[in-house]
């Protein structure tokens, strides 16, 4: 099975940083990672899909990067609004597999 | 638009089952499969596995395999999870999700069906 390897488990940031979340795959999935995310009480929400390319609605200051079997999602100016959780999946091959999560939180 | 709707909240003792639905509208149901996702209390998201929703297969993940049933009823466009045996564990909100490897196919979620198990 492919492992995600989620860092890191908690961010606490402030208001205007620049901020970034890395899943390590064990094996190669190509671009078949998805971020994404989630509020208390609510479905996980699409924000990157394909590595790198924005979901529809999502806010430009989300972008996703993919260095060799590294996935990053970076949000380059946080609002209020961004805290929540963050998952990674990868939809390569059967069993897919989610990250174990990012908590961002207000630093 | 598109749209899967779950069940309501259950609330079961260890030893019962029960079934959770994810009803979908806005697109031709069996052209694309339905997956199943557990959520634990203050816990990350776990892929369950997913069917096919034309031929009815299903494929479970390994920690799924045995009391976790995924079945269908394509006639109302309907995705069923059904546990039997319940334990303290399957304590959890389950999702249903569209997920397809289709830059032009959006992913959908279900709102989520909460499975509480106790004595």
């Amino acid at each position: 099975d492919i492992q995600m390897t989620q860092a890191p488990s908690s961010l606490p940031a402030s208001l205007g940083d620049r901020v970034t979340i890395t899943c390590r795959a064990s094996q190669d999935i190509g671009n078949y990672l998805r971020w994404f995310q989630q509020k208390p009480g609510k479905s996980p929400r699409l924000m990157i899909y394909g590595a790198t390319n924005l979901a529809a609605g999502v806010p430009s200051r989300f972008s996703g990067s993919r260095s060799g079997s590294d996935y990053s999602l970076t949000i380059s100016s946080l609002e209020s609004e961004d805290m929540a959780d963050y998952y990674c999946l990868q939809s390569k091959e059967s069993p897919f597999t989610f990250g174990s999560g990012t908590k961002l939180e207000i630093k | 638009q598109i749209q899967l709707v779950q069940s309501g909240p259950e609330l079961k003792k260890p030893g019962e089952s029960v079934k959770i639905s994810c009803k979908a509208s806005g697109y031709t149901f069996t052209d694309y499969a339905m997956h199943w996702v557990k959520q634990a209390p203050g816990k990350g998201l776990k892929w369950m596995g997913w069917i096919n929703t034309y031929t009815g297969k299903p494929t479970y993940a390994d920690d799924f395999k045995g009391r976790f049933v995924f079945s269908l009823e394509a006639s109302a466009s309907t995705a069923n999870l059904q546990i039997s045996n319940l334990k303290n564990e399957d304590t959890a909100t389950y999702f249903c999700a569209r997920l397809v490897n289709n830059p032009y196919v959006m992913d959908a979620w279900g709102q989520g069906a909460s499975v509480t198990v106790s004595s």
